[in-house]
């Protein structure tokens, strides 16, 4: 697609319930991440995908957080057990790691609400 | 990682040039400097990238001194639609993580 796409644009859910946000990178990027952020606050980093795989997971609040990607390409956040303060816009931005630099292309993210 | 300094919020007005300096004291060799900009309820947008000197695309310019531990945002003539966040980002690829700062909320009025 042209731009990266994440899906769905706005979820409500229960407290305790799973959630699944899915983030679809600009074709060819190999770089993914995934940002938490709250009403007024800025970007927390949560997880970094080269390819497929993930070098560093300590920016997953809690182990109820997981992320997958598939075929270098879509990635999924899985948000278990969700809590109230789960609440937040995430994120996802893919870059095409040329050269040295990084540039950052973001989605609109995922609104999330845990009632 | 480099950790990055800006200043929480600045006002401007409509026609003025605008300069926020954001401080990377601890940056990496191979670390660029890159500005995005972000609107309520979207995701940050990229406004331009650098190592060192300046650089100028369309809409901005981006003034990065010999030691590098800070760089200078200006934007040319604000207007309205120049109210948003901009975060200063420092990282390359090597990076494994792009840690943002707080981000600085620009307010231009009429």
């Amino acid at each position: 697609g042209a731009g990266v796409s994440q899906s769905p644009s706005n979820k409500v859910t229960e407290k305790g319930k799973d959630v699944e946000l899915r983030c679809d990178p600009i074709s060819g990027h190999t770089a993914l991440y995934w940002y938490r952020q709250s009403l007024g606050q800025g970007l927390e980093f949560l997880i970094y995908f080269q390819g497929n795989s993930a070098p560093d997971k300590s920016g997953l609040p809690s182990d109820r957080f997981s992320a997958e990607r598939t075929g270098g390409s879509v990635s999924t956040l899985t948000i278990q057990r969700t809590q109230q303060e789960d609440s937040a816009v995430y994120l996802c931005a893919s870059s095409p790691r040329t050269g040295d630099n990084e540039k950052l292309f973001f989605g609109s993210g995922t609104q999330l609400s845990v009632l | 990682l480099a950790k990055t300094t800006q200043p929480i919020s600045m006002d401007s007005y409509e026609g003025q040039e605008v300069n926020i300096t954001c401080s990377h004291n601890n940056i990496a060799t191979n670390d660029y400097i890159t500005w995005y900009q972000q609107f309520p309820s979207q995701g940050p947008r990229f406004i331009i990238q650098g190592y060192k000197t300046k650089v100028t695309n369309e809409v901005a310019s981006l003034f990065i001194p010999a030691d590098r531990k800070s760089s200078t945002l200006s934007l040319p003539r604000v207007s309205l639609s120049d109210t948003a966040v901009y975060y200063c980002l420092v990282g390359g690829w090597a990076t494994n993580k792009l840690i943002f700062g707080t981000g600085t909320l620009l307010a231009v009025q009429p």
